[in-house]
């Protein structure tokens, strides 16, 4: 059965501070993985999505990673703000056609002003 | 303006009553899922659909059961409640032919309390 697991389970920063959020995988037969925040009584949103060719995704002050060799993806954001404050998730698809969405149990995220 | 709904945002029913969570999308997504989302668990998958043809069970399907007749619409219906399946429901879409091979989109989420 696919795994999924996130650490840290939270984290506190200092508004500027530069962090990485971490996310382990079971099965290296991936097929992709999404990196999602959630705030507060909301749904989830997408940031990014790594394809199992691909090493790396970018967009604006994140960057995630993608290493299915040892199982691990990396989230990371630069000079955090006070409004990256949230959840992150991360989630990789696995079955013959990534059918099978498997969540990790997210890291709280604050940052403090 | 390209979205997933959910209906009804909130629920409270008592066990045994049959009930429909509605779902819709109007961005033309072949591929639909249902999660349920519980404190120190996370996000678990119940149900998905590749298309109005196949619809297959995630992790949890236990006690629900899902209905794919038109693209757009994928209601989760709970035939006899219970209370274990209290919890925060989400309804998703991506356009993945084959699977979620691509970005997936959320609906707001539809809080269910069976009592």
């Amino acid at each position: 059965k696919q795994e999924v697991t996130q650490i840290p389970a939270a984290l506190s920063v200092p508004e500027g501070e530069n962090l990485v959020l971490n996310c382990s995988f079971t099965d290296s037969a991936i097929y992709n993985l999404q990196w999602f925040r959630q705030d507060p009584g909301k749904g989830l949103t997408s940031l990014l999505l790594i394809q199992s060719s691909q090493r790396e995704q970018t967009s604006g002050r994140l960057n995630a990673s993608l290493d299915k060799s040892s199982g691990r993806s990396t989230l990371y954001i630069a000079a955090s703000q006070p409004g990256d404050s949230a959840t992150y998730l991360c989630a990789g698809s696995f079955g013959e056609y990534g059918n099978k969405l498997v969540f990790g149990a997210g890291t709280i995220l604050r940052v403090k002003s | 303006e390209a979205q997933v709904t959910q209906n009804p945002r909130y629920l409270i029913t008592v066990t045994g009553k049959k009930l429909t969570v509605t779902c819709s999308q109007n961005m033309n997504h072949e591929y639909m899922s249902w999660y349920r989302q519980d404190p120190g668990l996370g996000l678990r998958q119940i149900y998905y659909s590749m298309n109005v043809e196949v619809t297959d069970k995630g992790d949890v399907p236990e006690g629900y059961k899902v209905s794919r007749k038109e693209k757009r619409n994928f209601p989760l219906i709970l035939e006899s409640p219970s209370p274990n399946q209290t919890s925060l429901y989400f309804c998703a879409s991506s356009s993945g032919l084959a699977g979620p091979g691509d970005t997936q989109y959320f609906g707001p989420g539809t809080r269910l309390t069976v009592l």
